[in-house]
């Protein structure tokens, strides 16, 4: 089945800098990467997500990246805010099958 | 997108008794799971509600423990059966339109005593 790691488990940022977490996946056929953010107490909420015939796709000051070959994706939040503070998982897979969760990066930013 | 809600959102319960968790979906949905999701932790799949049949569950989850209905496109519910202090933790439902976006409820917190 499809494995799914994430990296880093932390990451500290200044406000105002960028921050990027890193997920790799093993299954080739997976073809949907989703990313959500929980805040604390909350309830995970789809932030972006991109599709294997996409390399990159953007939302305001978030963008993720996809790279097939290398089966890796990574997201990149720019000019940080405190509101950007949460927990973030990455996910991956199959066209209308299961989602695989990473195991999660707590991200922290710093006024 | 979908917005799913949960009931009870948090409840307490005595080893040996059984909580049921009811998830409901403001529209029909191709899709729903369950998950469990221990503090500080990721997010572990129990099953995968089907409608009509019997749900699908993953490896160390089994039907008697978790039994789980799904009636129709916006309705689904998960039973903790015979709970034991282990069983404590955070429940999910998600739901979503098909081609993988999944949408989560707010979670029922379980504490078992």
């Amino acid at each position: 089945g499809e494995n799914v790691e994430q990296h880093p488990s932390t990451l500290s940022v200044q406000e105002g800098d960028s921050a990027v977490i890193k997920c790799t996946y093993s299954d080739s056929a997976s073809n949907y990467f989703p990313w959500y953010k929980q805040e604390l107490g909350k309830r995970p909420q789809l932030i972006i997500d991109i599709r294997s015939n996409v390399g990159e796709k953007k939302d305001q000051r978030i963008a993720v990246t996809l790279n097939k070959t290398a089966k890796h994706f990574s997201l990149h939040i720019t000019e940080t805010q405190p509101e950007d503070s949460a927990v973030y998982f990455c996910a991956a897979s199959k066209r209308d099958e299961k989602l695989t969760f990473g195991t999660g990066t707590r991200l922290t930013i710093i006024p | 997108s979908a917005v799913i809600s949960q009931k009870p959102s948090r409840d307490i319960c005595q080893r040996g008794t059984s909580l049921t968790i009811q998830c409901q979906v403001d529209s029909q949905v191709t899709m729903m799971f369950w998950y469990r999701q221990q503090p500080g932790q990721s997010l572990t799949l129990i099953a995968t509600a089907n409608q009509g049949s019997e749900a699908t569950y993953e490896s160390g989850f089994v039907i008697d423990k978790f039994p789980i209905s799904r009636p129709n496109l916006t309705f689904s519910t998960l039973t903790v059966s015979n709970m034991s202090p282990e069983d404590s933790s955070i429940y999910l439902c998600s739901g979503g339109q098909g081609a993988n976006e999944q949408y989560f409820g707010p979670g029922t917190r379980l504490t078992v005593t």
